[in-house]
């Protein structure tokens, strides 16, 4: 069965610090990869998705990037954390056509 | 732009009561649409996958309606329970299988 995991749980930085926050996928592959933020009083916001290792599409101007240096493996990065990057960080895989979407735990994070 | 509507944000309900949750959606243009469940700081649940062929999906005391010509979906819960207590999100999804959501349901099941 495929299995979805997030590091860390939960995480507490400072403006102006580095994030880096991993996902990877078990019993599965060439899944797509998506990055999600739950923000407080908004909604669920996708920021990035992944088709293949090494392609990366955003769909939001931000100062974060993701990258997926392995086919099961996704990575959300940050040079320098806002105070607007707290949230609810979520990863998840689906297969390659319209199909269900399978969310890992998720990532809290604040920036203080 | 894609705009999901959840209706209403927040609502208590007796157990044993139906449960009625709304979503709406601005495009019609979608591939499928998919119901969750949300447990506080927790992850989401899968709860439903209706395909943009289909007009409704059925999973034990669960029901998903589906009328895309109208930008609508509604989840029936049967009998509800105090274990059903959760945020409930809709979720529109469009070309590689991106979400789309709502801010969601808050359901409380009172005992």
């Amino acid at each position: 069965s495929q299995t979805i995991h997030q590091w860390p749980a939960t995480l507490v930085q400072p403006v102006g610090s580095p994030l880096s926050l991993e996902c990877t996928v078990e019993g599965t592959s060439n899944p797509n990869l998506y990055w999600y933020r739950q923000a407080a009083g908004r909604g669920l916001q996708l920021l990035f998705y992944s088709v293949g290792i090494g392609q990366i599409s955003s769909e939001v101007p931000q100062n974060l990037s993701a990258s997926r240096p392995q086919d099961r493996q996704f990575i959300l990065s940050s040079k320098k954390l806002l105070l607007s990057d707290s949230g609810f960080y979520l990863c998840a895989w689906s297969g390659r056509i319209t199909d269900t979407q399978y969310f890992g735990p998720g990532t809290r994070l604040t920036v203080l | 732009k894609q705009e999901v509507t959840q209706i209403p944000a927040a609502l208590s309900v007796p157990e044993g009561e139906n449960l009625v949750l709304n979503c709406s959606f601005t495009d019609s243009a979608i591939y499928n649409l998919q119901w969750f469940r949300q447990d506080p700081g927790k992850g989401l649940t899968s709860l439903l996958l209706i395909q943009s062929s289909q007009r409704e999906q059925t999973s034990g005391r669960l029901n998903a309606s589906l009328d895309k010509s109208s930008g609508r979906s509604t989840l029936y819960i049967a009998a509800s329970q105090p274990g059903d207590s959760a945020t409930y999100l809709c979720a529109v999804i469009k070309g590689n299988n991106r979400l789309a959501f709502g801010k969601g349901n808050q359901v409380v099941v009172i005992p």
